[in-house]
């Protein structure tokens, strides 16, 4: 299937300061791309949804000037989670979408820990 | 009522028992329904897609009832392997998933 990456996999910051996760679609081209968050036994939850090109569409509750999402290219999105505090401390997983529109295809996820 | 409902289990079921679990969604209008496997601390890892007509892989069976708003899973022969996390999803939207253990 299709890969995609994400980077970096751990990173642990202190509160207050930003933090970028990259998401890359290795080996095709990502119209649209997902982030999720999933905190300890918990579901994933949508944080929001971009399209190459446009502003991200946040869901209800997610704050937009607290995680910013550009999705500039076809393989790259980012998440940067902007003056992060310890509940910010989550499981970041982006996911991408192709031209067939039935399948994601989730990145490795990202452990962020905010002390 | 959340847009995408599962029972969290777990089911804990001997090997080679069949199992199904059930997922329930509010939004008639969803077009595109999956089940996904979750392994602990892993990221979620696509399990089959859910066509209207229902459809096979293995011992694996996904069915939809548009009627009703739900989808299904159905394992057979259960092997210790199949123990984890299952989730629909429905139209990007993540049920809260099924634990399943299979015991030996």
């Amino acid at each position: 299937g299709a890969v995609v990456s994400q980077h970096p996999s751990r990173v642990i910051c202190k509160s207050g300061t930003s933090v970028k996760i990259e998401c890359r679609s290795l080996d095709f081209q990502a119209t649209t791309m997902f982030w999720y968050r999933q905190f300890p036994k918990q579901s994933l939850m949508l944080m929001a949804t971009s399209n190459e090109g446009s502003k991200a569409t946040y869901e209800q509750g997610v704050e937009k000037d607290k995680f910013l999402i550009n999705h500039a290219s076809l393989t790259l999105s980012t998440l940067t989670v902007t003056s992060a505090h310890p509940e910010d401390s989550s499981f970041y997983i982006c996911s991408a979408r192709g031209s067939l529109a039935n399948e994601q295809y989730f990145g490795p996820g990202t452990r962020l820990t905010v002390t | 009522r959340k847009e995408v409902e599962q029972d969290p289990g777990p089911f804990n079921v001997p090997e080679g028992a069949t199992v199904a679990f059930n997922c329930t969604y509010s939004n008639s209008a969803s077009q595109s329904f999956f089940w996904y496997r979750q392994d602990c601390r892993k990221e979620p890892k696509l399990l089959m897609s859910v066509y209207s007509s229902g459809n096979e892989d293995g011992r694996f069976t996904a069915q939809l009832n548009r009627a009703s708003q739900y989808i299904s899973l159905l394992i057979r022969d259960s092997k210790l392997s199949d123990s984890a996390t299952y989730l629909c999803v429905v139209k990007s939207i993540f049920g809260t998933g099924t634990r399943l253990k299979v015991l030996a």
